[in-house]
């Protein structure tokens, strides 16, 4: 079956604007896990939902970081007035149930702040 | 903050067993140990999973001593595709998933 995906694959965008970065994750997945990864770094988490619910965000940097999964299905990583530093891949992934499962991942979304 | 670390990198020759140590000092009653193998421009793949003593699979054993503070990867006969770089992953109390430095293993024809 299909695996997670995620668009758009590269964005380009300027300092101080608002992105919108989506995640499909296996359909049937319960958890859905958003992390950043810099170049040469593992990735690092961010937040992690199980269904609609956030079930633990304390990775999101600040608050200019936000996610939401409204349906339990899709979910969206928006980052508000993007600075340089938010430059990286953001990696998506979902997984059967709790977070013990094991965790499928997407390609991933390079993000470049000019 | 609990963190695990590993090798940052290590080198093999084709055909040869490779063996990738994680050190996990803080896990936790429920925590299992899952790797990840990541190559160039692409998300982790799964290789494989335990919580105590070994587990094997198609790909790789994973070698858990009853301390469980640290693992071992284990790599038979690595081949040039192997090539990529493995992450060791800790599922800590709190929901929160914390990725070792990662091995860069290189394998050498």
């Amino acid at each position: 079956g299909a695996g997670v995906s995620q668009t758009p694959s590269n964005k380009v965008t300027e300092k101080g604007k608002y992105v919108e970065l989506r995640c499909d994750p296996i359909s049937g997945h319960t958890a859905l896990y958003w992390y950043r990864q810099s170049l040469g770094q593992g990735p690092e988490f961010l937040i992690y939902f199980q269904g609609t619910g956030a079930a633990d965000d304390s990775g999101l940097p600040n608050d200019r970081f936000f996610a939401v999964r409204p349906e339990g299905s899709v979910s969206t990583l928006k980052i508000q007035r993007t600075e340089r530093g938010d430059s990286a891949v953001y990696l998506c992934a979902s997984s059967l149930g709790p977070p013990q499962e094991t965790q499928y991942f997407g390609p991933g979304t390079r993000l470049l702040v000019l | 903050l609990a963190k695990t670390t590993q090798p940052i990198s290590m080198d093999s020759y084709e055909g040869q067993e490779v063996n990738i140590t994680c050190s996990h000092n803080n896990i936790a009653t429920n925590d299992y140990i899952t790797w990840y193998q990541q190559f160039p421009s692409q998300g982790p793949r799964f290789i494989i999973q335990g919580y105590k003593t070994k587990v094997t699979n198609e790909v790789a054993s994973l070698f858990i001593p009853a301390d469980r503070k640290s693992s071992t990867l284990s790599l038979p006969r690595v081949s040039l595709s192997d090539t990529a770089v493995y992450y060791c992953l800790v599922g800590f109390t709190g929901n929160q998933f914390y990725f070792g430095t990662g091995t860069s293993l290189t394998v050498i024809p």
